[in-house]
């Protein structure tokens, strides 16, 4: 059983430049999650989407953005990109709910210069 | 409002020493716990988790943790340390009402031949 494939694992990007991360959940995972991870700031949760809805929402402006299609695949976006948005961003899966603890992807990690 | 506190940002151990990792929550309302591992460069991996049913958790790779109400506590124990444990620990916490995790700061682990 394929684990959560997050594409790509390294990007670099400039100043102002937006970017488009992707994830795909283990199939039959339904609920997929965004977490990015800083060493100031450490794991912070982005948001969550189930059946291609926004379910929750963490304290990020919005130039942090995201999407869920109808195979469950997500992507998240950011736009103008700060030097501060450098970070691992994390894609998560579970099957309905994350009360029985979520699958992680290994990550990409985001420079951006 | 909910939060993880890990206590000691760096824990050294020899192996085959006893590892104790700590972990106190805040919540409101009944948590459901969960400690994950990160290595170098990947994602997190889940190592147990509490839900409300036993109080004792065991987990994968020989490691168990107490859930302790009185204490607020859920520390994560493993009777004898290996090489291979060496590795970053995360203690998180969600709750019915949403399933975002609550990440601690982590607890880095070193292991000592």
């Amino acid at each position: 059983k394929a684990g959560v494939t997050q594409t790509p694992r390294y990007l670099i990007k400039t100043r102002g430049q937006q970017v488009t991360l992707s994830c795909s959940p283990i199939s039959g995972h339904r609920s997929v999650s965004w977490y990015q991870q800083t060493p100031g700031q450490g794991l912070q949760f982005l948001f969550e989407y189930f059946s291609e809805t926004q379910r929750n929402k963490g304290n990020f402006p919005g130039r942090f953005s995201g999407r869920q299609f109808s195979n469950s695949r997500s992507e998240m976006n950011v736009s103008t990109l700060e030097l501060g948005d450098s970070a691992l961003y994390l894609c998560a899966s579970s099957q309905n709910t994350g009360l029985n603890g979520y699958t992680f992807g290994s990550g990409t990690r985001l420079t951006v210069v | 409002a909910q939060s993880v506190t890990q206590l000691g940002s760096h824990v050294s151990v020899s192996e085959g020493a006893l590892v104790l990792l700590r972990c106190n929550y805040s919540s409101s309302v009944p948590p459901y716990l969960f400690w994950y591992v990160q290595y170098p460069n990947q994602g997190l991996q889940l190592l147990l988790k509490y839900t409300s049913a036993a109080t004792l958790v065991k987990g994968i790779n020989g490691f168990e943790a107490e859930f302790k109400k009185s204490e607020t506590s859920f520390h994560l124990t493993k009777p004898s340390a290996h090489m291979s444990d060496a590795a970053e620990y995360f203690c998180a916490l969600t709750s019915g009402n949403t399933d975002k995790l609550i990440f601690g700061t982590g607890t880095r682990l070193q292991v000592f031949p």
